[in-house]
């Protein structure tokens, strides 16, 4: 069992939907989770971070943390096409951990 | 706006070559990283320094690659000999915060690798 999950995708979606992101993770013991975004030959960039179970807002983005169930998901409403990417799921337990990402196509 | 500087930002190297990247964090952060990552995967941490002391290196393939961080600012990863299987991105990332905020890196636009 992989220590950080993810679908790699590609996830698909119409501009103006809603994009449902998953991981779920493997450390009972992890405390810190976040999300990076990754355009295609760029290096990733920090979109969301998550500390407490419960969901995060900020502008379209929401992320959800259940540490029960071991899952972190970020939902990205009113989708767009420059949110096409590859999406990053990150947890830090003792050292900070990186999914395999999932990619998300916009299509306008 | 400040940013994580890192080069070469390509390298086109034969296998046996010695290869070195540099990177120099965000003015202020005492923790850096090295980071691996493979077309189609997730990072993977090579090496984290706190200040100029290794804090992890448990995945650093330590018989030819070697990190250092002499005086607590800029960093050289070297890899001796390259091998077709470290082609890849090189990310270095640097973060301000420690404890729970430690994960909030800041990456700069990495070093393409690639082994012939």
């Amino acid at each position: 069992q992989k220590e950080v999950e993810q679908n790699s995708g590609p996830l698909s979606v119409p501009e103006g939907a809603i994009a449902s992101l998953n991981c779920t993770y493997s450390d009972r013991g992890s405390q810190s989770f976040f999300w990076y975004r990754q355009y295609s030959g760029k290096s990733p960039e920090l979109i969301m971070s998550i500390y407490s179970n419960g969901d995060k807002e900020d502008g379209r983005f929401t992320a959800q943390l259940n540490k029960a169930s071991q899952y972190v998901s970020l939902l990205i409403r009113d989708s767009q096409p420059s949110d096409s990417a590859t999406y990053l799921c990150a947890v830090k337990g003792g050292k900070l951990i990186f999914g395999q990402g999932t990619e998300l196509s916009v299509k306008p | 706006e400040a940013e994580v500087a890192q080069s070469p930002r390509y390298k086109i190297t034969e296998k046996s070559q010695a290869v070195a990247f540099w990177c120099d964090p965000i003015s202020g952060h005492a923790t850096l990283y090295w980071y691996r990552q493979i077309l189609g995967q997730g990072p993977e941490l090579l090496v984290q320094f706190q200040d100029e002391s290794v804090v992890d290196d448990s995945q650093l393939p330590k018989d030819r690659f070697s990190a250092e961080r002499l005086k607590g600012v800029d960093s050289t990863l070297k890899i001796q000999p390259a091998e077709l299987g470290d082609s890849a991105m090189y990310l270095c990332a640097s973060s301000f915060w420690t404890g729970r905020g430690t994960g909030e890196l800041f990456f700069g636009e990495g070093s393409r690798l690639t082994v012939l």
